[in-house]
């Protein structure tokens, strides 16, 4: 009931394309969910988040949308950029707890010219 | 500001050596933490401080040890090293829990563990 399942593992995008990655998770007690960007040889940097009591979030170019009914929650790049290429990490947790933080699996994004 | 800093960031062990990796922060954060990052597994906690002078377990804590004496340092130690330990360590530090501007985990780049 603590994991979230990420996917998918990999994901190759033309530039200029729509980059989507899912998440979903089992514990109805999570509020506070997270994506992280990897750059390769860097840490996991936060990129946005999203609380449950709105549907949709948008920062720039990066979107998350959530479904709290079938608890799962998206990232979507729109225009997709090679500078984007790096892995995304999903997140909950629940009230902030960052000692609590389940992370997904990860997906790696590869962005083509 | 340099963040989080983590040393060293590469090692090569024998299987039963020790050793230490130092993770230091400047930005007076309260929490640390320390994950092991493994490929098609995602991050996992191994321990977490949520203060000077404490330490707590993680998800997957055997086999390794903690400190903070300090309130900008987290240590994590390897006793005796296995194989099993091969990863890629991240420490990681925040301002507290429980509140939407201080939720933020701030990373350092890593330090990659080989053990032979």
């Amino acid at each position: 009931q603590q994991q979230v399942k990420q996917s998918p593992q990999s994901l190759i995008v033309q530039k200029g394309g729509i980059s989507i990655i899912n998440c979903a998770y089992e514990n109805t007690a999570f509020d506070y969910f997270p994506w992280y960007q990897q750059f390769p040889g860097k840490g996991p940097a936060l990129l946005i988040a999203i609380r449950p009591d709105v549907s949709e979030k948008k920062e720039g170019r990066f979107t998350i949308s959530f479904n709290k009914s079938a608890k799962q929650f998206s990232l979507h790049i729109m225009d997709s950029q090679p500078g984007d290429s790096a892995t995304y990490f999903c997140a909950a947790s629940q009230s902030y707890n960052t000692d609590k933080l389940i992370f997904g699996t990860g997906t790696r994004l590869q962005v083509f010219p | 500001n340099a963040g989080v800093t983590q040393t060293p960031k590469f090692r090569v062990l024998k299987t039963g050596q020790s050793m230490t990796l130092l993770c230091a922060q400047d930005m007076n954060h309260e929490y640390m933490y320390w994950y092991r990052q493994d490929p098609g597994m995602g991050l996992r906690l191994i321990h977490y401080s949520v203060g000077e002078g404490t330490t707590a377990k993680g998800e997957v804590p055997d086999g390794y040890n903690v400190s903070r004496l300090k309130k900008q340092n987290f240590l994590l130690g390897l006793e005796s090293a296995a194989p099993s330990q091969t990863s890629v360590y991240f420490c990681a530090s925040s301002y507290s829990r429980g509140r939407a501007d201080t939720g933020e985990l701030f990373f350092g780049e890593g330090s990659r563990l080989t053990v032979l």
